[in-house]
């Protein structure tokens, strides 16, 4: 069953603490995205990756990090430098195809601060 | 920077009717436009993409409209049902590889 699969789907973060968002897909996509989503507003991109090894800043990429060191996995960490961590995060990945280039969702990640 | 507004914000309708959302972006150079359902705490969901080249796409009760030149799309839903309650959001991809997104337009379908 192909998919992107997020976990876990709740997380609370400690002050001063380093927490990391899973985000694996098996849709064997190029592209892989990771946005912040606040109540009320759209989706803002945080980071973005075209290939293995390699990743952009997005809109709201301070605070955050990211690698890819694999295909299928794109983690996301909010570091403690992010100070208002408390959202929705989606993860999203597409294809190279400029023809076929729709983004595919995960279920997404609600992040609280305790 | 491309900018994307949805209007409105919120809308309410009773079953059966027929509407529109509408989706506007500052920028023309856009290589295709997609629209997007969101179910209260959930993901997103792919309705309808339409490429730049192209003025329209339909899937079963959703038309979707695109005027580039006019950085404008609408989203029609024929004939309003329940289940279409959701939040729907529009996104237009850069030459780039980037997605800007709207705000959405949440909507409420009453039985």
């Amino acid at each position: 069953d192909g998919g992107i699969t997020q976990s876990p789907k709740y997380l609370f973060r400690k002050e001063g603490q380093n927490v990391t968002l899973s985000c694996e897909q098996n849709l064997n996509h190029d592209a892989m995205y990771w946005y912040r989503q606040d109540p009320g507003q759209g989706l803002r991109l945080i980071y973005y990756s075209q290939i293995v090894n390699d990743f952009q800043k997005g809109d709201i990429a301070e605070g955050y990090s990211v690698s890819r060191e694999k295909k299928e996995s794109f983690p996301l960490t909010v570091t403690s430098a992010q100070k208002n961590p408390t959202a929705f995060y989606l993860c999203a990945s597409s294809i190279w195809d400029l023809a076929k280039n729709i983004q595919y969702f995960g279920a997404g990640t609600r992040l609280s601060v305790l | 920077k491309q900018e994307v507004t949805q209007i409105p914000a919120a809308l309410s309708v009773p079953e059966g009717e027929n509407l529109v959302l509408n989706c506007s972006f500052t920028d023309s150079a856009i290589y295709n436009l997609q629209w997007f359902r969101q179910d209260p705490g959930k993901g997103l969901t792919s309705l309808l993409l339409i490429q730049s080249s192209q003025r329209e796409q339909t899937s079963g009760r959703l038309n979707a409209s695109l005027d580039k030149s006019s950085g404008r799309s609408t989203l029609y839903i024929a004939a309003s049902q329940p289940g279409d309650s959701a939040t729907y959001l529009c996104a237009v991809r850069d030459n780039f590889n980037k997605f800007y997104f709207g705000s959405g337009t949440k909507l409420n379908v009453k039985p």
